[in-house]
């Protein structure tokens, strides 16, 4: 079946660091990706997504790239500021008539000053 | 505007009780889900819910009971609690359908231990 798998974590990083986290999938089509991101305390927000391969997701200084040959979506951003410390969640999933949103175990990541 | 309501949000039970999890929207969406996510591990899907009146299994629904009476509301319903039910839950949203997934609404979880 389908599953995605994230670098283990936590991640430490200071601030300004640059920041990478490993996410690659195994399917069985065409999926969507996507990145989530936990707060402390809250629910989970998607922070960027991109629908096929080679599309670049982006949002708040963050980018994932859609790579199909090396089934990975890794997300990365220059300069990490301490509001970045949260959970980060890869996910797939397909399209119209298939519900499910397949999660990774989730990066914590702290920056710290 | 709330978005995504869950109530409580903490909660202990001793095994063998059994409670209702709240699940409250107010974006008129159409489709809603239930997940859990253990310590170290992805959110895995327990119910969701196309609409009001229908509710479909997912990948971990032993143990659990949903229903879709309204649009707004989707309880999850635990009858015998068991420690292997000790988790945080999630309840999400989306507006649905769409060809392509759009974005879910999480609210901001309930954690329950089973001791």
């Amino acid at each position: 079946g389908d599953s995605v798998t994230q670098m283990e974590g936590p991640v430490t990083l200071s601030e300004e660091a640059f920041l990478t986290i490993n996410c690659t999938y195994t399917a069985t089509g065409y999926p969507s990706l996507f990145w989530y991101v936990q707060y402390p305390g809250e629910g989970l927000q998607l922070l960027l997504k991109a629908t096929k391969a080679d599309d670049k997701g982006s949002n708040k200084g963050f980018e994932a790239t859609y790579r199909k040959e090396t089934t990975s979506f890794h997300l990365e951003k220059g300069s990490v500021q301490v509001s970045d410390s949260a959970v980060y969640f890869c996910a797939l999933s397909y399209g119209f008539g298939n519900e499910k949103l397949t999660f990774g175990t989730g990066t914590r990541l702290t920056i710290i000053p | 505007n709330a978005g995504v309501t869950q109530t409580p949000k903490f909660r202990i039970l001793k095994i063998g009780q059994s409670m209702t999890l709240q699940c409250a929207q107010d974006m008129n969406h159409n489709y809603m889900y239930w997940y859990r996510q253990d310590p170290g591990m992805g959110l895995k899907l327990i119910y969701y819910s196309v609409g009001a009146g229908i509710t479909d299994k997912g990948e971990v629904p032993n143990g659990y009971n949903v229903s879709r009476s309204t649009t707004e509301d989707f309880p999850l319903r635990l009858e015998l609690a068991a420690p292997s039910q000790t988790s945080v839950y999630f309840c999400a949203s989306r507006a649905g359908p769409q060809v392509v997934l759009e974005k879910l609404f999480f609210g901001s979880g309930t954690q329950l231990s089973v001791l």
